[in-house]
């Protein structure tokens, strides 16, 4: 079965905190790919990143940052100095087969307070 | 920048009618695609399609939907007798490729269905 746990609902943080969202995922493939997305209060589905199974090396894009852990099947997401416009939902998304079909979270509701 | 398109942003019809809810995918892509969203819930995928043909299928998708390719731009989603429950945002989206490299989805900006 496959399936995605963003076991954080809501987080507040104010302004410049750094906040971690989490992010665990089930597969028995062994190739899948995993994406975070963004969704602002306008409602739109924004593309953060994407990391496939073979690629644990972690990255850091400007105040983003992943860690992609197969040991513990989690992709978790970083933001640094979170700013108020960061707030809006996070989904963690899993693709494992050849048709393409992602299986989302339920999403994590960031909001940053100035 | 390419991006997905969708109309209407926001549809309102009687339970029972037919909607169709239209989308222009990113011109180069091959893989098209529609999620749902009920109001404060995750997103939900409903049918891949690839070829000129739904490639995979959820639950979700069942005689009441359908999904077309009717030229070389537009992908169109139709729900035949709308009931209550279909009340949610539709989200198309596009992709170079299923899985693999380029596979990373682009989503157009939903059109919110509600049903009467």
């Amino acid at each position: 079965a496959q399936k995605v746990t963003q076991a954080q609902t809501e987080i507040s943080v104010v302004e410049k905190e750094d906040v971690t969202l989490d992010c665990v995922y089930e597969t028995r493939d062994t190739t899948y790919y995993l994406f975070w997305y963004k969704q602002p209060p306008s409602g739109e589905l924004v593309f953060l990143i994407r990391r496939n199974s073979f690629d644990e090396q972690n990255e850091i894009s400007g105040r983003y940052s992943w860690n992609f852990q197969k040991s513990t099947s989690s992709f978790n997401f970083t933001i640094t100095a979170s700013q108020v416009v960061d707030s809006a939902v996070y989904f963690c998304a899993l693709c494992s087969g050849n048709t393409g079909k992602l299986i989302f979270g339920q999403g994590t509701t960031l909001q940053v307070k100035p | 920048e390419p991006e997905v398109t969708q109309t209407p942003s926001h549809q309102v019809t009687q339970m029972g009618q037919e909607v169709i809810l239209r989308c222009v995918p990113i011109s180069n892509h091959l893989y098209f695609y529609w999620y749902r969203q009920i109001l404060g819930q995750k997103v939900e995928f409903l049918v891949s399609f690839y070829n000129n043909e739904i490639s995979e299928k959820s639950e979700i998708f069942d005689d009441q939907f359908s999904v077309e390719r009717p030229d070389g731009s537009n992908f169109t989603l139709k729900i035949r007798s709308t009931k209550l429950e279909d009340s949610a945002m539709y989200f198309c989206a596009s992709s170079e490729t299923g899985l693999g490299a380029y596979n990373e989805q682009f989503f157009g900006p939903g059109t919110r269905l509600t049903v009467l």
